[in-house]
C-alpha cells in the first residue's frame, strides 16, 4: 500500500515556507525524498533511517516520526527553482531495497 | 557524472506489437528498477533486480517481463502492448544495501500504444 502524502498540490510565493508530509499505515525503516521537475528524472533529496540518522542536502530538512509512521519535509524561504513534484519512498526495514513511493506533491512557487 | 540513460525518450507503438526499453547505468550498480509514472498514481514498481539475471516483481509486473544479461543493462518487455501501458516509464539504479540506498533515476521514455 502507498504512502499517503498531503496536501497533494499547494501554491505559495517566493521566500514562503512549504511542508509536506508522508504517512504510511506500516512499519518504516526508511523514508526517502525526491524531487521532480516537469519533464525531468526525480533527484534524491534526502533519507531518514528509522534510529535517527540521516543524509541529505544542506539545505533541506526533514522529520521522521518512527512511532507515526510519518515523515515531514521542511522547505523554507522558497525559491522559484523548489518548484516541482515531491516524492516520499518508504522501505520497511533493512535491506529492502525496494521502495514504495506516494502519490506526490506538486509545489508551484511564483514571484 | 553518474548517469542512467533510456533507450528512447518517447516511444509510439500498436497495440499487440512487442516493445523493449533499454536502461543503462555506469555506476556499477548491483540493483536496478523499472517503474511506471502516471498522474495521481505516483511511481510504482513493476520489477526490481539485484544481481545479473536475478529478478523480482515488483506492485504491478502484469503484462511485463525483465531481463539483465549484463550488470549495466535492464531491459523491460511489453510482450503484447495494450493501450492501457501507456504512461512514462522509468529505469533507476542504486548500490547494494547500504544505509542510505540512494536511488538514480534515467530520464525515463513516455511510450503511447494506439
Amino acid at each position: 500500500q502507498q504512502p499517503v502524502q498531503s496536501p497533494q498540490a499547494v501554491i505559495l510565493r517566493e521566500g514562503e515556507d512549504a511542508v509536506i508530509n508522508c504517512s504510511s499505515s506500516k512499519a518504516l525503516y526508511s523514508v526517502h525524498w525526491y524531487r521532480q521537475k516537469h519533464g525531468e528524472a526525480p533527484v534524491f533529496l534526502m533519507i531518514l533511517l528509522k534510529g535517527g540518522e540521516q543524509k541529505g542536502h544542506e539545505k533541506i530538512s526533514a522529520s521522521f516520526n518512527e512511532k507515526k509512521q510519518q515523515s515531514s519535509l521542511y522547505l523554507t524561504a522558497s525559491q522559484l527553482s523548489y518548484s516541482g513534484t515531491y516524492f516520499c519512498g518508504t522501505t520497511p526495514h533493512f535491506g529492502n531495497e525496494k521502495l514504495t513511493f506516494g502519490t506526490g506533491t506538486r509545489l508551484t512557487i511564483i514571484p | 557524472d553518474v548517469k542512467v540513460t533510456q533507450s528512447s525518450r518517447y516511444l509510439v507503438k500498436r497495440t499487440g506489437e512487442k516493445v523493449f526499453l533499454e536502461c543503462v547505468q555506469d555506476m556499477d550498480h548491483e540493483n536496478m528498477f523499472w517503474y511506471r509514472q502516471d498522474p495521481g498514481l505516483g511511481l510504482r514498481l513493476i520489477y526490481f533486480s539485484y544481481d545479473v539475471k536475478m529478478k523480482e516483481k515488483g506492485d504491478i509486473p502484469e503484462g511485463y517481463s525483465v531481463s539483465r544479461e549484463k550488470k549495466e543493462r535492464f531491459s523491460l518487455i511489453l510482450e503484447s502492448a495494450s493501450t492501457n501501458q501507456t504512461s512514462m516509464y522509468l529505469c533507476a539504479s542504486s548500490p547494494m544495501t547500504s544505509e542510505y540506498n540512494e536511488q538514480f533515476f534515467g530520464p525515463g521514455t513516455r511510450l503511447t500504444v494506439l
